[in-house]
C-alpha cells in the first residue's frame, strides 16, 4: 500500500531551527509537496520538490532524496506564527496526491 | 479576492438528513476536489473532477455524490447523513491534472457534525 510517515508532534523554541521529516512509500513518484495548516484554517502551499536536493525559500527549505523515499522541511529563525501543522504529500504515478497525517509544530517562547 | 468559497462554514445535522456542501472557485481552474480531514488522519479524497462535466471517485466516496455542471461550482451531497460523516470538509482546486507541480488551493472548510 501507499504510505506517508511524519512525526505527530514536535516542539521547538522561538528563534531556533527545526527539521520535520517525511518518509514515503508510493506507487511511483511525481513530486513531493509541503503544506502549512494553521489550526482551524485551510492548508496553504509551502514548497514542491521533484528532483533530489534542497529548495530554499526564505526561512523555509525543503529537501528531497528520491532513492531514500525521504524529505524534510527545515524552518529557520522560528517565529510564534510558525506554530501550525505541516503536511507532507506525494504525487504518485497516477498523479494522485497521497497525504501524510501532518506534524503539529509547537513553538515555545 | 480570487479563491474558493465554501458554504456553510459549519453545520449540525440530524442523521438521515440530506445535506449539500457548496464550493465555488473563481480562478478558472480545471480540476476540483473534495477532501475530508479527521483527527490523526491525512486528508482523504472523496471525489474529484478533472474538468467540467466529468467526476471521479477518490479514496472514500461511499455516501457522497458530486456534480460538475460548470467550471466554477463543485457541490458535495450527502444523501442520508450518518455520524461517521462528522468531519471537516475541504474543497480544493488546481490548474489541472497530469502534472507533478499541481498546486492545490483550498477553501476555508466546512465543519459538519452529524448527530
Amino acid at each position: 500500500g501507499q504510505n506517508i510517515d511524519q512525526p505527530t508532534e514536535m516542539t521547538a523554541t522561538e528563534g531556533a531551527i527545526v527539521q520535520i521529516n517525511c518518509t514515503y512509500q508510493t506507487s511511483g513518484f511525481n513530486g513531493l509537496f509541503w503544506y502549512q495548516q494553521h489550526a482551524g484554517e485551510a492548508p496553504t502551499f509551502l514548497s514542491y520538490n521533484v528532483l533530489d536536493g534542497l529548495e530554499e525559500k526564505g526561512r523555509f527549505s525543503s529537501f528531497l532524496s528520491r532513492s531514500k523515499g525521504y524529505s524534510y522541511l527545515l524552518l529557520k529563525e522560528l517565529q510564534m506564527k510558525d506554530s501550525a501543522s505541516y503536511l507532507c504529500a506525494v504525487t504518485d504515478s497516477n498523479y494522485q496526491l497521497i497525504w501524510g497525517a501532518g506534524t503539529k509544530l509547537i513553538i515555545k517562547p | 479576492i480570487a479563491g474558493i468559497t465554501q458554504a456553510p462554514t459549519s453545520q449540525i445535522l440530524a442523521a438521515g438528513r440530506r445535506m449539500t456542501l457548496r464550493c465555488t472557485q473563481d480562478m478558472r481552474h480545471n480540476a476540483m476536489y473534495w477532501y475530508r480531514q479527521d483527527l490523526g488522519l491525512g486528508l482523504r479524497l472523496i471525489h474529484y473532477s478533472n474538468t467540467a462535466g466529468t467526476t471521479g471517485k477518490g479514496e472514500v466516496p461511499d455516501g457522497y455524490s458530486v456534480s460538475r455542471a460548470n467550471t466554477d461550482d463543485f457541490p458535495l451531497t450527502l444523501a442520508s447523513a450518518v455520524p461517521s460523516q462528522t468531519s471537516v470538509y475541504f474543497c480544493a482546486s488546481s490548474p489541472g491534472q497530469g502534472s507533478g507541480a499541481n498546486v492545490l488551493t483550498f477553501g476555508a472548510g466546512s465543519r459538519l457534525t452529524v448527530l
